[in-house]
């Protein structure tokens, strides 16, 4: 079973609308998250840690819902850069982070 | 004030040659990584130090070798290159104390086998 499972998408919004991502996780050891992005041909880009039951980064919001084992990502008034694919990555402390393929989001005009 | 830099950014270059890519952070962090990307997206660890020691290393060809020279480079070298190693080489580094295992990754190495 893979380590977490998110919609491959692609999502696509109007500029202004508030976008929401799940992200389910089998490991219920997990205590904590990233949020990463990925624009294409680029390299990840840390968006939020997420150690307690949320966090909160301006327009974007994360929740940690462990008894569900899911962890949500709210982006509020999109606009055209938050285009890009946003991945969920567990905190696996030392050992390497384990990347899955990511929802892809594409905010239109 | 570049965090996480690799050289170089593209490589082109034919089936049987060596190269190398280096890859510097100057964020203080201890630990370092090698990832490569593929056709497919997905990103794959393939090596880690930590503080000059290697802590993982992937099922990797040994055509592909890490080396630390201290704790702020990490360099891939390959050997004899294989059409299948065309890939993009992304390097990360992670502060790796006080519980704080956040990733930082390099603009990566995009490496094309002709």
């Amino acid at each position: 079973r893979k380590e977490v499972e998110q919609d491959p998408g692609p999502f696509n919004v109007p500029e202004g609308a508030t976008v929401a991502f799940n992200c389910t996780y089998s490991n219920s050891a997990s205590q904590s998250f990233f949020w990463y992005r990925q624009d294409c041909r680029k390299e990840p880009k840390l968006l939020m840690s997420v150690y307690s039951s949320g966090n909160e980064d301006g327009r974007f919001t994360a929740q940690l819902n462990r008894a569900s084992q899911y962890i949500s990502l709210l982006i509020r008034d999109s606009k055209l850069s938050d285009s890009a694919t946003y991945l969920c990555v567990p905190d696996t402390g030392r050992r390497a982070l384990t990347f899955g393929s990511g929802t892809r989001l594409q905010v239109q005009p | 004030d570049t965090a996480v830099s690799q050289t170089p950014k593209y490589l082109v270059t034919q089936m049987g040659n060596d190269k190398s890519i280096k890859c510097e952070q100057n964020l203080g962090h201890d630990t370092m990584y090698w990832y490569k990307q593929d056709s497919k997206k997905f990103l794959k660890i393939m090596f880690s130090y930590n503080n000059k020691e290697l802590i993982i290393n992937e099922t990797v060809p040994n055509r592909f070798s890490p080396k630390s020279p201290d704790k702020a480079h990490l360099n891939l070298h390959i050997n004899s290159l294989e059409l299948g190693d065309s890939a993009v080489y992304f390097c990360a580094s992670s502060p790796g104390t006080s519980g704080r295992w956040e990733q930082y990754f390099g603009p990566g190495t995009r490496l094309t086998v002709t």
